[in-house]
């Protein structure tokens, strides 16, 4: 079975600077996607940004951006010129390629960071 | 911006009851998901639903958890016979490809 690993449970950046959150994971599969979700105090699950494993370049979103390594199963999330409006959970997704009856699979989370933005 | 919209966004209902989550996917999606979060925890899958039947679920749903698609737009979660540990927030998902796009959730409080 995968998993996905969030070490850091805590993290605080600075208003208007740039902070990275990591995320690993563990899997056999050659293809698969990843997925950064946001959770502000609303508890909304919000997509933030996807990665499709088969794709070398990085997938950026506005100030958002991911640096993934297969290799390594790393897939953090770079957030430039922190907003207060950052600040929320953010949890790390890794989806396997569809199931044989055509359906996608699951979302499997990582237990998510808390992102603090300091004025 | 389509939505997927859930209802009611919180319920309290007292141990050993039946509860009816219920939700509106976007559209034209295809793919749908209930997933919950108790409080300060993970997200953990529960089921998806493709084609108007199960594709896959997790050991949490039990014979206690149904879903169904009754109309063609409406997706429900029911849980029977609701037990403390039930209290959660319950998420559902629609997709057509790659991503999952999440309702606001319904918070479900056993008393």
């Amino acid at each position: 079975a995968q998993t996905v690993t969030q070490s850091q449970p805590e993290m605080s950046v600075q208003e208007a600077e740039t902070v990275t959150l990591s995320c690993t994971y563990d899997t056999s599969e050659s293809d698969y996607y990843l997925f950064w979700y946001k959770q502000p105090p609303s508890r909304q699950m919000i997509l933030v940004i996807r990665q499709e494993a088969y794709k070398q370049q990085n997938a950026t979103e506005n100030r958002f951006s991911v640096n993934f390594q297969k290799a390594a199963k790393s897939f953090s999330l770079k957030i430039s010129d922190s907003q207060l409006g950052d600040a929320a959970m953010y949890f790390c997704a890794y989806r396997s390629p569809r199931l044989p009856t055509g359906a996608n699979s699951k979302l499997t989370f990582g237990k998510g960071i808390t992102l603090s933005v300091r004025p | 911006e389509p939505e997927v919209t859930q209802t009611p966004s919180h319920q309290v209902t007292q141990m050993g009851q039946e509860v009816i989550l219920r939700c509106v996917p976007i559209s034209n999606h295809l793919y749908f998901y209930w997933y919950r979060q108790i409080l300060g925890q993970k997200v953990e899958f529960l089921v998806s639903f493709y084609n108007n039947e199960i594709s896959e679920k997790s050991e949490i749903f039990d014979d206690q958890f149904s879903v169904e698609r009754p109309d063609g737009s409406n997706f429900t979660l029911k849980i029977r016979s609701t037990k403390l540990e039930d209290s959660a927030m319950y998420f559902c998902a629609s997709s057509e490809f790659f991503g999952a796009f999440f309702g606001q959730g319904t918070r479900l409080t056993v008393v």
